[in-house]
């Protein structure tokens, strides 16, 4: 079984549009973390968020926020106002207590925003 | 300037050729990573260092052999025994050995072979 579930595989978005990446995570800890990263068409990784399992709050950064239940196992993020440099694909991740440091990644959800 | 820096940036292997991709960080950083990501698919671990001149299997290391000498260096082999290794290869590192430390990528390197 999938530790980490990005059902949406692609989403193509018109230029202002919102756009919410959905992350189903599984794990047995009580402790762990999540991360997302964006990996941009030049193909590095870059981090935009990292949320530990006991910090429900929801977070806000710019266009960017994160909605974290963990009644669902969920770990959504959402872009607000999209615009055509948010095109890229996004990786969620977890972080396990019983895994170390080690990150396990979802499949991604590329993003595409149209002018 | 403080990153991690991955060459090079494309490398062509022949059949039967060990290569060897380079990954250096100068953000004093302990812990190390190398991924694997093939086409429309996420990352898989490789080989990970959490320490100079120690490391561990991650969970597709085989054909892969790595070293940790230097503190900032993290080279990644891939053997002859590695059937199938075009992919794009993303190096990490983390802050220290401890839990959860965030992870922050190169830029890559494309393997393809001829």
């Amino acid at each position: 079984a999938q530790k980490v579930t990005q059902a949406q595989t692609e989403i193509s978005v018109v230029e202002k549009e919102d756009v919410t990446l959905d992350c189903v995570y599984e794990t047995r800890d009580t402790t762990y973390y999540l991360f997302w990263y964006k990996q941009p068409p030049s193909g590095e990784l870059v981090f935009l968020i990292r949320r530990n399992s006991f910090d429900e709050q929801n977070e806000i950064s710019g266009r960017y926020s994160w909605n974290f239940q963990k009644s669902t196992s969920s770990f959504n993020f959402t872009i607000t106002a999209s615009q055509v440099v948010d095109s890229a694909v996004y990786f969620c991740a977890l972080s396990e207590q019983a895994a170390g440091n080690k990150l396990t990644f979802g499949g991604g959800t590329r993003v595409l925003v149209k002018p | 300037d403080g990153g991690i820096t991955q060459s090079p940036k494309y490398l062509f292997r022949k059949e039967g050729q060990n290569v060897t991709l380079s990954c250096e960080q100068n953000l004093n950083h302990d812990a190390m990573y190398w991924y694997r990501q093939d086409p429309g698919q996420g990352l898989r671990l490789i080989y990970y260092s959490q320490i100079v001149n120690d490391f561990q299997k991650g969970d597709i290391a085989e054909g892969y052999s790595v070293s940790r000498e230097k503190k900032e260096s993290f080279p990644l082999t891939v053997t002859s025994a590695q059937k199938n290794p075009t992919a794009f290869y993303l190096c990490a590192s983390s802050n220290s050995r401890g839990m959860f430390e965030t992870q922050y990528f190169g830029p890559g390197t494309r393997l393809l072979v001829l």
